[in-house]
């Protein structure tokens, strides 16, 4: 069976300073690998996929991962944060076997402090 | 601008009541998905759906069964609903790509209380 963990359930960082979250993941077969955000009282929106080709992807607003299958990581960075990037950040993989199906992980909140 | 649109935002409901939760996306997608949100749990899945009246169990689809009548309509029903219940409730779908889920697209959430 697949799986996703987020090592952090929350990770406080100071304005401008950098910042990771991490993901790993459990799987026998590839993958397509999803970062999405929840701001408060919201839905959640896309930051950035991995579907193939370049392993180092950006998204919107600043952020990076990089898909490293020897690690079976997906680790999410920014180099400097705002207050604004305050939210829950959730991982998530798609198996490439025709499943379907979409599984996500716990969730990393992200508090960033003035 | 894509779409899903899930027919409630907050609802409450009493143990014992059958409840209807309804989702529609407007981007001909083939796979649509529910999910429960708990603090500390993530999104955990319900059911999702690759196909017209096509359907499967995700982790936890105790309590719940699922409809999906027409390929932008998927419907989750709760059909005795009880306490342990009570939960933010998301729907998504997507497309495919070589057998996998390409971006999937959230709807705003319906927050169940049941009393």
């Amino acid at each position: 069976a697949q799986s996703v963990t987020q090592l952090d359930s929350q990770v406080p960082v100071f304005e401008e300073a950098p910042v990771e979250l991490r993901c790993n993941y459990s799987s026998s077969v590839s993958v397509y690998l999803f970062w999405y955000v929840q701001y408060p009282n919201q839905g959640l929106q896309l930051l950035l996929k991995y579907l193939s080709g370049s392993t180092l992807v950006k998204g919107i607003n600043g952020f990076e991962a990089e898909f490293n299958k020897s690690q079976t990581s997906f680790h999410l960075r920014k180099p400097s944060v705002h207050i604004s990037d305050t939210a829950e950040y959730f991982c998530a993989v798609s198996v490439v076997d025709s499943s379907y199906k979409l599984i996500f992980g716990s969730g990393t909140r992200l508090l960033v402090r003035p | 601008d894509v779409k899903v649109t899930q027919s409630s935002r907050y609802l409450v409901k009493r143990t014992g009541e059958k409840v209807f939760l309804e989702c529609v996306q407007d981007m001909d997608h083939e796979n649509m998905f529910w999910y429960r949100q708990d603090p500390g749990l993530g999104l955990r899945l319900i059911y999702f759906s690759y196909d017209v009246k096509m359907k499967e169990k995700g982790d936890i689809p105790e309590g719940y069964s699922v409809s999906r009548e027409k390929k932008e309509r998927f419907s989750l029903i709760l059909e005795s609903a009880s306490t342990n219940q009570t939960s933010m409730y998301l729907c998504a779908s997507s497309s495919t790509l070589g057998g996998g889920n390409t971006e999937a697209f959230f709807g705003q959430g319906t927050r169940l209380t049941v009393v």
